[in-house]
């Protein structure tokens, strides 16, 4: 079965770091466009980083500098490096799969919650 | 950055009815846009790529067109489980942007 299954997520402090992790099962992560989308409470869907099958990685501007994407093929996992974090860094982050340039992101996991608060 | 507005916002209709959202890119995008749909508490949901191209496993009633700017998602016959919010994707460059969302309501 083709599944991303999000961890990691918590309650930090303003200027906290945490790491997202995404397990996949089913497919190669490096075989595809992996990303990360976030969801802050009550609000619309914001698209935040990509580990492309090139291995290239993009980002929002809005976390460029604070948030890194990586990935271990060996784990079929893909990570999200979070420092500096911000009150409006608060959010559900999703992890989500793009089979290939042109498609849409088809498969995504359940989220994890993370809270930046004192 | 490219900008991604939908209208409307929110949408009251019935079973049955034909519903049409809207979404307009700032600025050229070809056909790289993708429709979503999420119901609380769950994770989006692919429904279209490249603008009209229907998922795997989403029902016909959806459909997607439009190119460069403007783009449109008609669900042809509204059914109880179509209640939910969508939302348009472009992904011609990096970075990638959402539309804010269209909630279809029941009237």
């Amino acid at each position: 079965e083709v599944q991303l299954v999000e961890s990691g997520g918590g309650l930090v402090q303003p200027g906290g770091s945490l790491r997202l992790s995404c397990a996949a099962s089913g497919f190669t992560v490096s075989s595809n466009d992996m990303s990360w989308v976030r969801q802050a409470p009550g609000k619309g869907l914001e698209w935040v980083s990509v580990f492309d099958n090139g291995g290239n990685t993009f980002y929002a501007d809005s976390v460029k500098g604070r948030f890194t994407i990586s990935r271990d093929n060996s784990k079929n996992t893909l990570y999200l490096q979070m420092n500096r974090l911000r009150a409006e860094d608060t959010a559900v982050y999703y992890c989500a799969r793009r089979v290939g340039y042109g498609y849409g992101m088809d498969v995504w996991g359940q989220g994890t919650t993370v809270t930046v608060s004192s | 950055d490219i900008q991604m507005t939908q209208s409307p916002s929110t949408l009251s209709a019935s079973v049955g009815d034909r519903v049409t959202i809207t979404c307009r890119a700032s600025q050229t995008i070809s056909s790289w846009l993708a429709w979503y749909q999420q119901k609380p508490g769950t994770a989006p949901n692919l429904l279209m790529y490249k603008a009209s191209s229907l998922q795997s496993g989403v029902p016909s009633r959806f459909s997607g067109s439009g190119s460069g700017t403007e783009f449109t998602l008609t669900i042809s016959s509204l059914q109880p489980d179509d209640f939910a919010t969508y939302y348009c994707q472009h992904y011609n460059s990096y970075p990638w942007t959402f539309g804010q969302g269209t909630k279809v309501e029941i009237k």
